[in-house]
């Protein structure tokens, strides 16, 4: 069976610390990987998008890495903000899944001022 | 460029009742997909489609009906809504290979949610 899952499930840390959040998932055969982030009653806001020919993916403090021989991604966050409290989704595409997206159940980041 | 918009944003039911949940990007999107998002659940898709006159079932379609009569707007429809219905309902759109940059093919793009209450 094809599963996302994500570890911590909640994550607390002080302002400023440089953070890294994990992803992992079942079959190496993926499309791509999304990670996306959560407001409180918010949709979702797409952060990176890493095709399976790619190793990484870079946007302003955000750096998202795959390693699809292992199973793993993670979302690095550097000097972390107050403003970067929320929930962070993993989510893959398999290549024999058509159009699904498989989503992890999320880390829920605090950090503190 | 509003993104992907969902009206209503909230909703309250009673058992029974019928409702349309309508989802529209201008975005010039091929696919569109409806989730709902449960506590301890996470997301799951419940229809999609990748044009316009298309649909398919997704993981969890029972109890739902969907139509994509123009490319821009995809419905969701609950018949006889259910308790076991109240949830929190996304729609989100994608390009489809060929799109351009290449390196946003199928990135997802979510709309603000809708939050249906059944009683």
């Amino acid at each position: 069976k094809q599963e996302v899952t994500q570890i911590p499930a909640a994550l607390s840390v002080p302002e400023g610390e440089n953070l890294v959040l994990n992803c992992s998932f079942t079959d190496s055969a993926i499309y791509n990987l999304q990670w996306f982030r959560q407001d409180p009653g918010k949709g979702l806001t797409s952060l990176l998008l890493i095709q399976s020919s790619q190793r990484e993916q870079t946007s302003g403090r955000l750096n998202a890495s795959l390693d699809k021989s292992s199973g793993r991604s993670t979302l690095y966050i550097a000097a972390s903000q107050p403003g970067d409290s929320a929930t962070y989704l993993c989510a893959v595409k398999w290549r024999d899944s058509s159009y699904k997206l498989i989503f992890g159940s999320g880390t829920r980041l605090l950090v503190r001022p | 460029n509003a993104g992907v918009t969902q009206t209503p944003k909230f909703r309250v039911l009673k058992t029974g009742q019928s409702m349309t949940l309508l989802c529209a990007q201008d975005m010039n999107h091929e696919y569109m997909y409806w989730y709902r998002q449960d506590p301890g659940m996470g997301l799951r898709l419940i229809h999609y489609s990748v044009g316009e006159g298309t649909t398919a079932k997704g993981e969890v379609p029972d109890g739902y009906n969907v139509s994509r009569l123009k490319k821009q707007n995809f419905l969701l429809g609950l018949e006889s809504a259910a308790p076991s219905q109240t949830s929190v309902y996304f729609c989100a759109s994608s390009n489809r290979r060929g799109g351009l940059p290449p390196s946003s093919y199928n990135e997802q793009f979510f709309g603000p949610g809708t939050r249906l209450t059944v009683l």
